[in-house]
């Protein structure tokens, strides 16, 4: 059964701390996505990654940057958390090469509150 | 600058009455339009999924149809039970990669 796992289910910070959020998936998947969900605004794709050491801005990059040392594990890190960034952040993951015959698989998502 | 329109925002069904999403988009270049479903605390799952070479797929009580002239497709949700309750995701894809385009989401209710 395929598995997308991430770090923390909920995580609470401070306005300017450094925050790390880590998703592992054990799909042997070329693709990660990092997304942001808010209500009334959908899923919104922060950066994605389509191989290791690769990295693509997404829609709203602002405010995060993204690493993906392995292929299984990509991190999103939030250099100075503001209160801005309270929301959900859903990982997912697909195969390279997949031609819209695959689905993205999502991992049951962080929700982050920023104090 | 939202690319995946989606509407209601929220629906209210009766148990046995039929669900519609609908969904509209701009960018031709979309090869792939899938729906995922969510349930609270759960990340989205795909639900069904159509091409645009298709008009219409049906998975159990689940249908997308699909409108390439005007680049709009629905979900119809038949037989809506207290069970479908979830926020429903219309998407689509373009791309090698596989970057995926969210409409904004409904959440659907369905009363006994």
């Amino acid at each position: 059964d395929v598995k997308v796992t991430q770090s923390s289910r909920y995580l609470v910070k401070r306005t300017g701390e450094k925050v790390f959020l880590e998703c592992v998936q054990d799909m042997d998947h070329e693709n990660m996505f990092w997304y942001r969900q808010d209500p009334g605004l959908g899923l919104r794709l922060i950066y994605f990654s389509y191989d290791v050491k690769m990295k693509e801005k997404g829609d709203i990059p602002e405010g995060y940057s993204v690493s993906r040392e392995k292929k299984e594990r990509f991190s999103l890190i939030l250099e100075s958390a503001s209160t801005n960034q309270t929301s959900m952040y859903l990982c997912a993951s697909i195969r390279g090469g997949a031609r819209g015959t695959d689905t993205q698989y999502f991992g049951p998502g962080t929700r982050l509150t920023v104090l | 600058q939202q690319q995946v329109k989606q509407s209601p925002q929220s629906l209210i069904v009766q148990k046995g009455g039929i669900s519609i999403i609908n969904c509209a988009y701009e960018n031709t270049a979309f090869d792939y339009f899938p729906w995922y479903q969510q349930f609270p605390g759960k990340g989205p799952a795909l639900l069904i999924a159509i091409r645009p070479d298709v008009s219409e797929k049906k998975e159990g009580r689940f249908t997308i149809s699909f409108n390439k002239s005007a680049k709009q497709f629905s979900l119809h949700i038949m037989d809506s039970q207290p069970g479908d309750s979830a926020t429903y995701f219309c998407a689509a894809l373009t791309g090698g990669y596989q970057k995926v385009t969210f409409g904004i989401g409904t959440k659907l209710q369905v009363i006994p």
